[in-house]
């Protein structure tokens, strides 16, 4: 198992430029999460999916949009990045709704906005 | 909404115990305490969860006190390779509330 993936690794946008951030699970996870982090902060939470067809804001959701797009993938869009949106974004999954405590995470992509 | 505090760093010298206090005053009834590590340039990976008493395994043991309003990490005899960011999460019913904190920097040294 390849656990959770995330394309790209690493990106770089213009201001007002638009691009989304793919990430996949496989491991039948149900609920899936969007958080980023910024340098030596904690994480927060930008939307979540407890499930397929379903989205909810998190913590920081504004100028995003997230789509489930089935069980296995949740896309994160940026319609026209900031410069405040340079950041590191981890995609996460957890086991079915109940335990969002425990959850697995991507590696991570870098983006930077210029 | 229960709020962690946890030191923002500590040092240890490889072989060492290391324990990691998470104050969580405010903690609900059906809470649990979860604790994630975080490398450089990586994504969290959970470490050990518990309700209350002492939980051990592979990596960690966890200690909650009775009264649940504080946890402690503790990582036996450490080495560099332990050197991480540890956050301590109190999970309150719904991911919207799921809330990562700063974390403690934990370094290892020679």
């Amino acid at each position: 198992n390849a656990g959770v993936t995330q394309t790209p690794k690493f990106q770089v946008l213009k201001t007002g430029q638009s691009m989304t951030l793919q990430c996949a699970q496989d491991m039948n996870h149900n609920s899936m999460y969007w958080y980023r982090q910024d340098p030596g902060m904690g994480l927060r939470l930008i939307y979540y999916s407890a499930s397929e067809g379903t989205t909810d804001k998190g913590e920081v959701p504004n100028g995003y949009n997230v789509s489930r797009l089935n069980k296995r993938e949740f896309s994160l869009r940026l319609e026209s990045a900031a410069p405040s949106q340079t950041s590191v974004y981890f995609c996460a999954s957890s086991p079915p709704w109940g335990a969002a405590e425990t959850q697995y995470f991507g590696p991570g992509t870098r983006l930077l906005v210029l | 909404l229960a709020k962690t505090t946890q030191p923002i760093s500590m040092d240890s010298y490889e072989g060492q115990e290391v324990n990691i206090t998470c104050s969580h005053n405010n903690i609900a009834t059906n809470d649990y305490i979860t604790w994630y590590q975080q490398f450089p340039s990586q994504g969290p990976r959970f470490i050990i969860q518990g309700y209350k008493t002492k939980v051990t395994n592979e990596v960690a043991s966890l200690f909650i006190p009775a009264d649940r309003k504080s946890s402690t990490l503790s990582l036996p005899r450490v080495s560099l390779s332990d050197t991480a960011v540890y956050y301590c999460l109190v999970f309150t019913g719904t991911a919207s509330k799921l809330t990562f904190g700063t974390g403690t920097r934990l370094q290892v040294t020679l």
